[in-house]
């Protein structure tokens, strides 16, 4: 069974740093691209960045361009997010997303449940 | 990296059928069939309803259908359920590498 369990999420103050981190399973993670999706309180998703399997390509929305950073570590199964200068507007639930193949078009056909980052401001 | 446009809300009466639209560009919807739909309960994660414009994952009731035309992609939920009234995004891959959301469409059933 594929699983993503994302962590690391929390209270941060303004200006802060946190790292996320996406824990896998049930499937050979090094064959596959992987995305950070998140989603503000009562608002809509929003594509934050993503990295193909050989870390050959790694985008990022304008929002973040600069202050996130996405890393993957293949020994450990497991995808990452460095936040840096934290706002007001990075406030939500970050998703990990898997595309249902191997192809980094690949629309997410797997999710985690999600971890919480709020600003503390 | 504008959003796609989809409607607010959407309702329905038990077993009506509904569309939403989800309309982009021609680096988007316009340029990729990688075009999907996700179904988003309250509090829960988003779920992959509609791939690649018109195809259902497994598992996944025939009673959603998707389709495109142009810079605009449709879902259409047949035979509307009270377990269908959630939230509904669609996403396109771009031409820039990156993806895009619509803004999400409430449908009250």
């Amino acid at each position: 069974e594929v699983q993503l369990v994302e962590s690391g999420g929390g209270l941060v103050k303004p200006g802060g740093s946190l790292r996320l981190s996406c824990a896998t399973s049930g499937f050979s993670f090094s064959y596959y691209s992987f995305n950070w999706v998140r989603q503000a309180p009562g608002k809509g998703l929003e594509w934050v960045s993503s990295i193909s399997y050989g870390n050959t390509y790694i985008f990022y929305a304008d929002s973040v361009k600069g202050r996130f950073t996405i890393s993957r570590d293949n020994a450990k199964n497991s995808l990452y997010l460095q936040i840096n200068s934290l706002g007001a507007e990075d406030t939500g639930v970050y998703y990990c997303a898997r595309g249902l193949s191997g192809n980094s078009h690949s629309d997410l056909g797997y999710w985690g449940q999600g971890t919480l980052v709020t600003d503390s401001s | 990296q504008s959003a796609l446009t989809q409607p607010a809300s959407v309702s329905g009466s038990p077993g009506q059928s509904i569309t939403i639209s989800c309309t982009g560009t021609s680096r988007d919807i316009g340029f990729y069939d990688y075009v999907s739909w996700y179904q988003q309960h309250p509090d829960k994660a988003p779920k992959l309803i509609i791939y690649e414009v018109s195809n259902r994952p497994s598992g996944v009731s025939n009673r959603f259908s998707g389709s495109k035309s142009g810079i605009t992609a449709s879902l259409t939920i047949s035979g509307l359920q009270p377990e269908d009234e959630a939230d509904y995004y669609c996403s396109s891959y771009t031409k820039s590498g990156t993806r895009v959301f619509g803004g999400g469409t409430k449908v009250t059933v």
